[in-house]
Parts: C-alpha cells; sequence; structure tokens
C-alpha cells in the first residue's frame, strides 16, 4: 500500500520567504510527527498530533514554525521568515497508535535558505 | 529517552553475518528497544523492537542481554543494500502525550562487496 508522502521533494527559498511542507500520512495512522534532520545528524523531533490535536510542540524551535492537520489526516509544517539555518531535511512519519507503535517515514523535504 | 551509546561506523563483507552493538546502561524497566535504519536520501526505516526478549523478524534478529543495559541487532546474511545508518533507540512515552523517537548519530554499516 501507499506510504507515507511528502512534497514538495525539493524546496529552494530566499531568506526571509515563508515555506509550507506537506505530509500525507499512511491512510487510518491516528498519530503523525514531523522530525527536522540536519546533515550529518540524526532526526530530532518537532512536534507530534493524535488526530488533529497537537499535543506535544515541544521540539519546535522557535515561533516561525507552525503545523497543523486541521482534518486528522494531511499535515503541514509552517516556517515563516525563514532563516539559513532552517536549511534541513523535514521528515514526517505516522503511526497507527500512541503507543510502541513503529513509525513510518517519508523520505522528506530538502530544504535551502539561500 | 534514555541515552544509548553506538559505534560510529562499522564494516561487513557482503553475504556474512553482522553484529551491530548498542549500549544503554541507563534504560528503564518501561524503555523498549527500537532499531531504525536510514538509507542514503531516504527517510529512516523500522527493523525491529523489543522489550527483554530476544525478538526474530524477517529484516533481522535483536538478542537483548539479560540486564538490558545493551543489545545487538543481528543481520544475518549482509547484502549491499543494507549499507545504512541504524540507530537504537530507547523509547518511551513522553510524558507529554507522544512517543517521540530521539535519535542519536547511529552506526554507519559499509558493506564490502
Amino acid at each position: 500500500g501507499a506510504g507515507v508522502s511528502q512534497s514538495p521533494r525539493y524546496k529552494v527559498a530566499k531568506r526571509g520567504q515563508d515555506v509550507a511542507l506537506r505530509c500525507d500520512p499512511i491512510s487510518g495512522h491516528v498519530s503523525l510527527f514531523w522530525y527536522q534532520q540536519a546533515l550529518g545528524q540524526g532526526p530530532e523531533f518537532l512536534t507530534y498530533f493524535q488526530n488533529e490535536a497537537q499535543l506535544d510542540k515541544s521540539g519546535l524551535p522557535s515561533d516561525r514554525f507552525f503545523a497543523e492537520r486541521p482534518e486528522g489526516s494531511v499535515s503541514t509544517l509552517k516556517i515563516q521568515r525563514t532563516q539559513q539555518e532552517d536549511s534541513a531535511v523535514y521528515l514526517c512519519a505516522s503511526s497507527l497508535g500512541q503507543n510502541n507503535q513503529p513509525q513510518h517515514f517519508g523520505d522528506g523535504t530538502r530544504l535551502s535558505i539561500l | 529517552d534514555a541515552k544509548t551509546t553506538q559505534p560510529n561506523s562499522m564494516e561487513s563483507n557482503e553475504e556474512e553475518p553482522v553484529h551491530l552493538p548498542c549500549n544503554h546502561s541507563t534504560i528503564s524497566g518501561t524503555d523498549y528497544i527500537h532499531w531504525y535504519r536510514q538509507l542514503p536520501s531516504q527517510g529512516p526505516e523500522y527493523v525491529i523492537h523489543g522489550l527483554t526478549s530476544n525478538v526474530n523478524n524477517r529484516m533481522a534478529s535483536l538478542a537483548i542481554a539479560e540486564d538490558r543495559k545493551s543489545s545487538t541487532l543481528i543481520l544475518h546474511r549482509a547484502t549491499l543494500r543494507d549499507a545504512a545508518v541504524y540507530y537504537c533507540i530507547l523509547r518511551a512515552y513522553s510524558g507529554a502525550g507522544s512517543y517521540q523517537l530521539t535519535f542519536g548519530k547511529g552506526t554507519k554499516l559499509s558493506v564490502i562487496p
């Protein structure tokens, strides 16, 4: 079946522009996670949704980062007034539930800020 | 999540078994041990997880020490497609409503033809 889909695959933006990254989770998956991965590092947690509720946003690095999942399926990560340090791969993952279910990852959006 | 320690890199010959170690001396009784791997230019992929007993699936085996302070991921016959970064992660309820994964730097496995 279809896995987690992220778009765009690559995004180049000028410093100061706003960007929006989309995640289509696996159908029926309740939990959705966003991670940020800098070059040569492991992914770092940004935020978590259970259905449409954003239950944990402790990993968002600043108030320029905003995520939503209004109907409990597709999610969008928005970054306002982008900075060069926002350049990274943004990964989305979904899982069936809140417990120790495996997370299924998309291939990420590579964001480059010029 | 509790901290894990893994070697930065390992090499294996193709078609030979690979044992990837992970130390987690501060593991708590409710922490599950998860392994994910990440191939180049792809998102992480779930491999296996366990709590106390050894686990087997179609991808790998997980051997957990009796005191749970260490574990080993076993690839029974390495192929070129197994070249990836392997992450050992201790996963527990965060208290904030999520089971997010806390990745370290992992072990970069190279497979030699």
